[in-house]
This record gives C-alpha cells, structure tokens and sequence, in this order.
C-alpha cells in the first residue's frame, strides 16, 4: 500500500526567503508528527497533529515555523525567512490514533544558501 | 533536559555474526521504547517496539532488551547480513500525553563481507 509521501524530496533556498513543505500521511491515519534531521543527528520533534485536536507545537524551534493540517490529512510546514541553521531533512510520519507506530515519509532535504 | 542517547557511534562486524547496538534513555516516566532503521537517503523504518511492562521483545532475527533499573535499551540482531548496514535509533516515548517521540543519535552499523 501507500506508505507517507513527502514533496518535494530536495529543496534549495536563498537566506530570507520563504518554503513549504508537503506531507502526504497514510491513508486512515489520523496523528500526523514532523521532524527535523541535522546532518549526522536524530531526528527533534516539531510539531504533533491528532485529529481535530490542538496541535502539539512545543518542538517548533522559533516563530518563524508553523504548519496546517487541512481536513485531517495533508499538511504543511512552512519556514519563513529561512535561515542556513534551518538547513536539515524534514521528516514527516503518521500513525493511528493512540498508537506509538509511527511510520515515516522519505524527508524533503533542504539547503538554505 | 531528558534525552535518549547511543554509547557506540559506529559498530563494524563481521557477517553472520550478532550485533548488539545499546541506547541508555534518561526518563524513567516513558512507557514505550521503539528502534528504527535508517538507511542513507531514506526515512526511518521501523524494526521493533517494546512497552515498559516487558523486558525482552522478539522479532525476526532482532531482539530488544529492556532493562529499566539502569535504563538501558538494547537491539540485537542474529546473523548481521549486509543489508542491515544502515543507522538505527532508539526512541522514547509516553512521558506525556503526546505519542511523540524522542530520538537518541543513532548508531551506525558496518557489516564487512
């Protein structure tokens, strides 16, 4: 089946310009989480999503991060006014409700230069 | 602040041989631990979980270990094959009532023919 989707798969910017980022989740799943991977790190949490829930933004490292869920399912994670430390994969994952599993998308790879 | 940490950044070993990767995690509140893999280029993949009510977990040819008086993780793997040269993470999770989860630096595991 379907596995997490992500778009697009590498992205370079310029200091101070603007990016989206996409994630398709599972189909059925309703928790959605993005992370963020440093070159040789682990992965920080940002941001969680469940359902119509409040989102979980306790990860999300400044101001200039925010993300929407719209209708329970696609999301995006927009930097503004990006920065080289922003430089980094960003995962996506998703899992059913109440469950710990969560399966990942294969990152976008962004360069801010 | 809490975090979930590897002792050993690098592991080569032998093919056909085990492999013990180790994490230690610091919360003693999080009730679930999981080990993902993670190969170059990719998102991570999940490879077993274990809740804090156990202290063993078998899959195929992996086992996890956990000891929670010394919060101690472990990942085993029986007859290490090239293919599972990748990095794995440890991961933590259920201190709170978000599902998300907190990740150690990873190991990188180096399976010489």
């Amino acid at each position: 089946g379907a596995g997490v989707s992500q778009s697009p798969s590498n992205k370079v910017t310029e200091k101070g310009k603007d990016v989206e980022l996409r994630c398709d989740p599972i189909s059925g799943h309703t928790a959605l989480y993005w992370y963020r991977q440093s070159l040789g790190q682990g992965l920080e949490f940002l941001i969680y999503f469940q359902g119509n829930s409040a989102p979980d933004k306790s990860g999300l490292p400044s101001d200039r991060f925010s993300a929407e869920r719209t209708g329970g399912s696609v999301s995006t994670l927009t930097i503004q006014r990006t920065q080289q430390e922003d430089s980094a994969v960003y995962l996506c994952a998703s899992s059913f409700r109440d469950r710990h599993e969560q399966y990942f998308g294969p990152g976008t790879r962004l360069t801010v230069t | 602040g809490e975090s979930v940490g590897l002792h050993l950044p690098t592991l080569s070993v032998q093919e056909g041989d085990n492999s013990i990767i180790n994490c230690a995690y610091s919360n003693s509140a999080s009730d679930y631990f999981i080990w993902y893999k993670q190969e170059s280029g990719k998102g991570p993949q999940f490879i077993i979980d274990i809740r804090s009510n156990m202290d063993k977990r078998q899959g195929q040819r992996v086992t996890v270990l956990l000891n929670k008086t010394v919060k101690h993780l472990s990942l085993q793997i029986a007859a290490t094959q090239p293919g599972d040269s990748a990095v794995y993470f440890c991961a933590e999770s259920g201190m709170d009532s978000s599902y998300k989860l907190i990740f150690g630096s990873g190991t990188r595991l180096l399976v010489r023919p």
